[in-house]
């Protein structure tokens, strides 16, 4: 059983496209977020949801619009790609009370 | 702004040897002290520190949180390959405000176990 599941894995897409990447956790967790991970493999905070209500946004552009529709799904949508938006995506999950994080497998989307 | 750095950014080593990851960080309104490991894919959880002096024992693994000098280590003995890795250090927020539950990373450290 997948704790944090994302789809897809690999997302090679054009500039200019709008994409959507899926996250689901069956951890019966309360918070999921969204990071970041640059090729210099820091990994960087974007969003943050606690059931389905935003309680972390970080300086994100407007393009990046994420969306949970309850407390077990958390998906990001990215409108007008641009290349310097390339980089692996990794949702998590973690119960509000302790800041232990489970990560997702991760979206690795390349923008040409 | 939060700040978690990690020293060093990689290290070369051979089986057998032990090894000291470092970790520095400022976190405002501060909560614990998390060590990830990264293979290919996803961070996996290693220890989570809340408390200073406490060191957190797995396997070969250990780790030790200062708060006073806001300052944590893990250490690896006996290293093998399947050690080899990224090893991520993040200083989680405590409750209230609108950080509550973020994680900042810190750049990792790349650890490689040679046979």
């Amino acid at each position: 059983d997948t704790a944090v599941s994302q789809t897809p894995k690999y997302l090679v897409t054009q500039m200019g496209n709008d994409k959507s990447i899926k996250c689901e956790q069956n951890l019966g967790h309360d918070t999921m977020y969204w990071y970041k991970q640059d090729s210099k493999k820091f990994l960087k905070i974007m969003f943050s949801y606690n059931n389905k209500e935003l309680i972390i946004n970080e300086t994100v552009p407007n393009r990046f619009s994420p969306k949970s529709p309850d407390k077990a799904h958390l998906n990001l949508h990215i409108n007008s790609l641009e290349l310097g938006d390339s980089a692996v995506y990794f949702c998590a999950s973690s119960q509000l009370r302790n800041t232990e994080a489970f990560f997702g497998q991760g979206t690795r989307l390349t923008v040409v | 702004e939060d700040k978690v750095v990690q020293s060093p950014l990689s290290l070369v080593v051979h089986e057998g040897d032990t090894v000291t990851l470092n970790c520095s960080y400022e976190v405002t309104n501060f909560r614990s002290l998390l060590w990830y490991k990264q293979e290919k894919k996803a961070p996996t959880f290693l220890f989570m520190l809340t408390s200073s002096g406490i060191e957190k024992k797995s396997g070969r693994l250990s780790s030790i949180l200062d708060k006073k000098e806001l300052f944590s280590i893990l250490n690896i003995t006996a290293t093998q390959t399947g050690d080899s890795a990224i090893y991520l250090c993040a200083g989680a927020t405590n409750a209230g405000g609108t950080s509550y539950g973020k994680l900042t990373f810190g750049q990792g450290t790349i650890l490689t176990v040679h046979p």
